[in-house]
């Protein structure tokens, strides 16, 4: 597509339950990352996919969160038992390859955890 | 431990004024910075960068200045617009991207241009 797409982009859920989050990179982009914004914070990097590659999985912040990318294209960010930390924007992003500098943002998944 | 940081969590200036947001770093290795820029409910969107070779890239009214003896880098904005208001993102990674791949990011830092 021509750019980074996420859905949804409002989640609300219950404490307890689980959620899934969808990214679907730029045509070609071989790198994808998921980084999330809570409140009043930075960009906390999370997870880490490069091709074929085993992904860097050391941002995240527990076990409870997991990530896959099927195919080399979208990628499903799912978060078990949510608590209310959790709740933050998920951002996704891509780019064309490891030697480019530049990431490409989503507009992100804004989940709230009641 | 942080290793960027934009101690200023937020500047306001007046239209037609210079905006300077200012980013220090920790990591000697980081060769390669970058300025996001993110509107609210919406993904951050790059603006500008500048590698470790350089002190100084520029792209019509922003500027950044890299100090890398001070790991000290900034963005300048000259005119500043209203159309400018939004948060700012400092970003910095190693050769290739940094031996994770990623991007590590500051806290940013959310500019007001006041007409």
């Amino acid at each position: 597509g021509a750019g980074v797409s996420q859905s949804p982009s409002n989640k609300v859920t219950e404490k307890g339950k689980d959620v899934e989050l969808r990214c679907d990179p730029i045509s070609g982009h071989t790198a994808l990352y998921w980084y999330r914004q809570s409140l009043g914070q930075g960009l906390e990097f999370l997870i880490y996919f490069q091709g074929n590659s085993a992904p860097d999985k050391s941002g995240l912040p527990s076990d409870r969160f997991s990530a896959e990318r099927t195919g080399g294209s979208v990628s499903t960010l799912t978060i078990q038992r949510t608590q209310q930390e959790d709740s933050a924007v998920y951002l996704c992003a891509s780019r064309l390859h490891s030697g480019a500098n530049v990431l490409t943002f989503g507009a992100g998944s804004r989940l709230t955890v009641l | 431990d942080q290793q960027v940081k934009q101690n200023s969590p937020s500047l306001s200036v007046q239209e037609g004024r210079i905006s300077i947001l200012n980013c220090d770093y920790t990591n000697s290795m980081f060769d390669y910075f970058l300025w996001y820029k993110k509107y609210p409910a919406e993904g951050p969107t790059f603006l500008i960068s500048i590698s470790s070779i350089k002190d100084k890239n520029e792209d019509g009214r922003f500027t950044v200045f890299l100090n890398k003896s001070a790991k000290h880098l900034s963005l300048h904005i000259v005119p500043s617009q209203p159309g400018d208001s939004a948060v700012y993102f400092c970003a910095a990674s190693g050769v290739g991207g940094g031996s994770q791949g990623n991007l590590i990011f500051g806290k940013g830092t959310k500019l007001s241009v006041k007409p």
